[in-house]
């Protein structure tokens, strides 16, 4: 029973490389989004997707880019890390319209 | 756009007793879920309670109830019997009916004392 599975847990990246984040989820969900989460700042949306081949912008888009190749992964990507990117990272994924987000169990990630 | 508030950065609560965590959110719309969701330091997001705007009943489950006032847009938490496994941080979400765009408060740490 995997749910939403997100690789890496930790990373550590120095100021301008690239890496992404993977998210899989088994519950054939439609809706799968990505957040990140600061101190004092909750949890805010960078981007979701509604399904395969549909991705849109959350709040705090800026310096991420994402796909929707499959219903399954919807990976994260930082195409040149910054500072203001560590963070705790985290995918969710829904069945529909109004219902529970399910989560991942997180990524934190530095950058140095 | 939607906004979700959590006045209390931090509350303590004696081990067997009652606390209530605080929410408020602004929207002009009427049709919404409200959450919240436990967040304990292993870091897993865990739904604690949900509601439903159309609703009046506030819902409960377990330990665990709401105090949902639409009109003073107020959605606040109290766990009773508080229990040590409660200590966690704790987050108000709202996210529209046809909208799947979740929008969280800063949180609430909650420390049980023994």
């Amino acid at each position: 029973n995997a749910g939403v599975t997100q690789t890496p847990k930790f990373q550590v990246l120095k100021t301008g490389q690239s890496m992404t984040l993977q998210c899989a989820q088994d519950m054939n969900h439609e809706y799968m989004s990505w957040y990140r989460q600061d101190p004092g700042m909750g949890l805010r949306l960078i981007h979701y997707s509604v399904g395969a081949g549909i991705t849109d912008q959350g709040e705090v888009p800026n310096g991420y880019n994402v796909s929707r190749s499959t219903t399954e992964d919807f990976p994260l990507r930082l195409l040149s890390a910054a500072p203001s990117q560590t963070s705790v990272y985290f995918c969710a994924s829904s069945s529909g319209q109004g219902g529970k987000l399910f989560f991942g169990s997180g990524t934190q990630l530095s950058v140095l | 756009a939607q906004t979700v508030t959590q006045s209390q950065p931090e509350m303590s609560v004696q081990e067997a007793e009652t606390v209530t965590l605080s929410c408020t959110y602004d929207t002009s719309e009427s049709d919404y879920y409200l959450f919240w969701y436990k967040q304990p330091p292993s870091r897993q997001m865990i739904l604690v309670i949900r509601q439903e705007a159309y609703k009046q009943q506030n819902a409960t489950e377990n330990r665990f109830s709401v105090n949902f006032q639409k009109a003073a847009k107020s959605f606040s938490l109290k766990i009773s019997d508080s229990q040590l496994g409660d200590a966690a941080m704790y987050f108000c979400a709202y996210r529209l009916y046809n909208n799947n765009d979740m929008r969280f408060g800063a949180g609430t740490r909650l420390t049980v004392k023994p």
